[in-house]
């Protein structure tokens, strides 16, 4: 079935590195934009950066910018977050979510990850 | 970027209730306007897609309004299944961009 399932969460220092991956099965992934999408404990959600289908644009929040890079490789169906320098307000449930057009160009989120949770702390 | 503000941010109603949940943008958005679900611990589910339509599966209860500015999600008559977290999205321009939720409780 359609599915995306993330990884690579834990417990980190701040200022430390962390890679996220999302494995994608069950459709073809290599015509899809991909997101990030984070949720800090007890907060909304909070969109992190996208994608192309064929990685050749990225777009980050300016929360992130400069600090996470998002990737993917399309041989292993695998969507990745690098993080670096990360901080306490990185502390967050991070989802990958498949973008698709639902009417002519307006998209949506219709496939989510089960999320991966990371917790930036001494 | 473009703010999108839910009101109420929550709201305690009773099962068979009707309940309406607005969202408004900053800016005009045309449709380029999703409604999610989320429940505690779980990923959300997309429930409404360019502003008024019913995603593949979603009970019928569930609608969607508006353009411009202005949206409404309405639940026709309130389900246990229901009581939830509600977001606004807009995909009209990066950064896509979520309203900061409406929690539904039971009354």
């Amino acid at each position: 079935q359609v599915q995306l399932v993330e990884s690579g969460g834990g417990v980190v220092q701040p200022g430390r590195s962390l890679r996220l991956s999302c494995a994608a099965s069950g459709f073809t992934f290599n015509i899809y934009g991909m997101h990030w999408v984070r949720q800090a404990p007890g907060k909304g959600l909070e969109w992190v950066a996208l994608i192309w289908y064929d990685g050749s644009n990225k777009y980050y929040a300016d929360s992130v910018k400069g600090r996470f890079t998002i990737s993917r490789d399309s041989s292993k169906n695998t969507l990745y977050l690098q993080m670096n320098s990360l901080r306490a307000e990185d502390t967050a449930v991070y989802y990958c979510a498949r973008e698709v057009a639902m009417i002519g160009n307006q998209e949506a989120f219709d496939i989510w990850g089960q999320g991966t949770r990371v917790t930036v702390s001494s | 970027d473009i703010q999108m503000t839910q009101s109420p941010s929550s709201l305690s109603a009773s099962v068979g209730d009707r309940v309406t949940i607005t969202c408004r943008a900053s800016q005009i958005i045309s449709t380029y306007l999703n409604w999610y679900q989320q429940k505690p611990g779980k990923a959300p589910n997309l429930l409404i897609y360019a502003a008024s339509n019913l995603e593949s599966g979603v009970p019928s209860r569930f609608s969607g309004s508006g353009s411009g500015t202005d949206f409404t999600l309405t639940i026709s008559s309130l389900q246990p299944e229901d009581f939830a977290t509600y977001y606004c999205q807009q995909s009209y321009s990066t950064p896509w961009t979520f309203g900061q939720g409406t929690k539904v409780e039971i009354k």
